[in-house]
């Protein structure tokens, strides 16, 4: 089936600093999704992109739609403790989404 | 709160047995979809309904099965278990059939010993 890349695995950040993390497909999509995941919780919608160069924010959060259709960024600025959890990207063509294996941040208070 | 209700939260039953796990999804969405978590492994598409209908099949075993109902509500169904369906199961809605912006209910621990 389809395979995202999601890049890096896990994070260990001083609270503070700001967090980058991706998704590259070698498939086209139509939406890209960023959900984080809390322990034993489902995971929460953050931020929902829909067209190649989208930029968008939501409070500390921002994430982009790739030019080529073919990735996602979602950055973290001035990280607090409360981030910590794991963060899925899913990206969407027909159908169905297919999520990456996640990037899991720790945040050292 | 996504507005998306699983039940049960946490079952523990032994191999062979069958369980039925079920889901509501939110307020005006037709499509529900099953997503199996286990423990360290990313979210694995299992099954989607649309209004009723089967509209998308990922990776489910033969074993497992789902219908979604008139009133939307949605069953995924497991038997034969085996220790290896330990797992997280999660449901998930969204208003239409491309409607790609899921919403996650809170899962239900399935635990098979």
């Amino acid at each position: 089936g389809q395979q995202l890349n999601q890049s890096p695995q896990s994070m260990f950040i001083q609270e503070g600093e700001d967090v980058s993390m991706n998704c590259t497909s070698s498939s086209i999509f139509n939406t890209w999704l960023w959900y984080k995941q809390d322990p034993g919780e489902g995971p929460v919608l953050l931020i929902a992109l829909y067209k190649a160069g989208e930029l968008t924010s939501n409070g500390r959060l921002t994430a982009q739609f790739g030019i080529t259709r073919k990735d996602s960024f979602l950055n973290i600025s001035a990280s607090i403790p409360s981030d910590v959890g794991i963060y899925f990207c899913g990206s969407a063509g027909y159908q169905k989404v297919t999520f990456g294996t996640g990037t899991k941040l720790q945040v050292i208070p | 709160d996504s507005g998306v209700t699983q039940t049960p939260k946490h079952l523990i039953t032994a191999t062979g047995q069958r369980v039925t796990l079920r889901c509501s999804p939110r307020s005006g969405d037709l499509s529900v979809y099953w997503y199996q978590q286990s423990l360290d492994q990313g979210l694995q598409f299992l099954i989607q309904y649309y209004n009723g209908e089967e509209r998308a099949k990922g990776n489910i075993l033969e074993r497992f099965s789902a219908q979604q109902f008139p009133d939307l509500h949605s069953e995924l169904n497991l038997s034969s278990l085996e220790l290896g369906d330990s797992a997280l199961y999660f449901c998930a809605s969204s208003v239409g059939q491309y409607e790609n912006t899921i919403y996650f209910g809170e899962g239900s621990w399935l635990t098979v010993v």
